[in-house]
């Protein structure tokens, strides 16, 4: 079976500084990792996804995410926190590298940047 | 980019009502589809998974009867929730790949949120 542990509800942190939003993970063989971001009374919007290749991936909005499979973890990461990320992030995990294969969301993490 | 329409984006109406949501996919023809439920505060709860033309399938403890759904086309899927009770009240949302081939992510529509009163 495939899991996802976020283990933060909420991430504070002050605009203009780093922000990382922790995610670990369980699956059988190889993982396919999937970053989202929720904001009020929406879907969820994709940012970013691990296959295969570099540990570090890029995506949209200057995110960023390192799979590091020793840790079995995959946190989401930026440079400088904007105002406007506020939102819930949700990690995500797929047992199969199939797209019609079902992916597992974890709990989310609210994430509050301050002026 | 690739996008899933969703309607209606809210419904209230009373105990003992089928509502029906439909998902669409606008700009690219999806053989699969899943449906999702989330509670204020929590995570996405997968309900089932909606193959074009063929039965739908159902995770552990959601009940087929009470969420029907008909994935009838390549770019719509309906959920119904039949007699629907205060606690059927969510957020559905549903999500589609672009391909089922390869490791597209998901892409979401916007979400129902669904209140009984």
């Amino acid at each position: 079976a495939q899991s996802v542990a976020q283990p933060e509800d909420q991430v504070n942190v002050a605009e203009g500084n780093p922000l990382t939003v922790k995610c670990t993970y369980s699956v059988s063989g190889n993982p396919y990792l999937f970053w989202y971001v929720q904001y009020p009374n929406r879907g969820l919007q994709f940012l970013l996804k691990y296959i295969t290749g570099d540990n570090l991936v890029k995506g949209s909005y200057g995110f960023e995410a390192e799979f590091n499979k020793s840790q079995t973890s995959f946190h989401l990461k930026k440079p400088s926190a904007l105002v406007s990320d506020s939102a819930l992030y949700f990690c995500a995990v797929r047992g199969l590298r199939s797209s019609a294969s079902k992916i597992i969301f974890g709990s989310g993490t609210r994430l509050s940047i301050r002026p | 980019g690739a996008v899933v329409s969703q309607h209606p984006s809210w419904v209230i109406c009373k105990s003992g009502t089928s509502v029906k949501i439909e998902c669409r996919s606008l700009d690219f023809q999806a053989t699969t589809m899943f449906w999702y439920r989330q509670f204020p505060k929590q995570s996405l709860m997968l309900m089932a998974t909606s193959n074009e033309g063929s039965k739908a399938t159902y995770e552990q403890g959601v009940e087929k009867d009470k969420f029907l759904i008909n994935h009838a086309s390549l770019t719509l899927s309906t959920l119904t929730v039949t007699s629907a009770h205060p606690e059927d009240s969510s957020f559905y949302i549903c999500s589609a790949p672009t391909r089922t081939e390869g490791d597209q992510p998901q892409h979401f529509g916007d979400g129902t949120r669904l209140s009984i009163l």
